[in-house]
């Protein structure tokens, strides 16, 4: 039974369109986050939620909004998609207020042509 | 602010070599330090951790002593296999605020028959 579970594993759209990653976990968590890993691999926050409260939004364009419809659920939405949007998105949750592993997803691949 | 540096990769290494990837960080409070490890194609997962200062996280062999006065959290395996190529990061955690993952830069590690 997958912990955190991302879909689609894989993307493939043009400039222009708008698409979504949902993201769910059956971990109880109260904190779930979005992260980027680009091509060389380096991975960075974008946002936080904690109790469907967004918590980080670390200068993400406004193109990207994420959605809590419930602390179970993360889902990521992008506008506009760029070609520089491409990249690897993780999905990741944590319990709130202890400082101890985010389990993370699989990942989403995704490629703007 | 707070960062993470890893020593640059890739890492090439035969079976049954000694490892060690260098960690060093930045930060502003007292933070939990991990390592997490990335197989191709797959999600990230945390491999050790360390609370505080003087701490040793291990796990699979792996291990990694939580220094304050050198700021490192350097990751040593006494012998190495193939099934240890993977991308290892390094990566911090504050107390203080918004909880999130500042994570290093990835190294690759392959090791070779």
């Amino acid at each position: 039974d997958t912990a955190v579970s991302q879909t689609p594993k894989y993307l493939v759209t043009q400039m222009g369109n708008d698409k979504s990653i949902k993201c769910e976990q059956n971990l109880g968590h109260d904190t779930m986050y979005w992260y980027k890993q680009d091509s060389k691999k380096f991975l960075k926050i974008m946002f936080s939620y904690n109790n469907k409260e967004l918590i980080i939004n670390e200068t993400v364009p406004n193109r990207f909004s994420p959605k809590s419809p419930d602390k179970a659920h993360l889902n990521l939405h992008i506008n506009s998609l760029e070609l520089g949007d491409s990249a690897v998105y993780f999905c990741a949750s944590s319990p709130t207020g202890v400082i101890t592993e985010a389990f993370f997803g699989q990942g989403t691949r995704l490629t703007v042509v | 602010g707070d960062s993470v540096t890893q020593m640059e990769g890739p890492v090439t290494l035969s079976e049954e070599a000694f490892l060690t990837i260098n960690c060093t960080y930045t930060a502003t409070g007292y933070p939990s330090l991990f390592w997490y490890v990335q197989y191709p194609g797959e999600g990230l997962q945390l491999l050790l951790k360390a609370t505080k200062a003087d701490d040793k996280g291990s796990n699979k062999g792996f291990e990694a002593t939580y220094r304050k006065e050198t700021t490192s959290f350097h990751l040593e395996k006494g012998s190495v296999q193939v099934s240890d190529s993977a991308v290892y990061f390094c990566a911090l955690s504050l107390i203080q605020g918004a909880q999130k993952l500042v994570f290093g830069q990835g190294t690759r590690l392959t090791i070779n028959p």
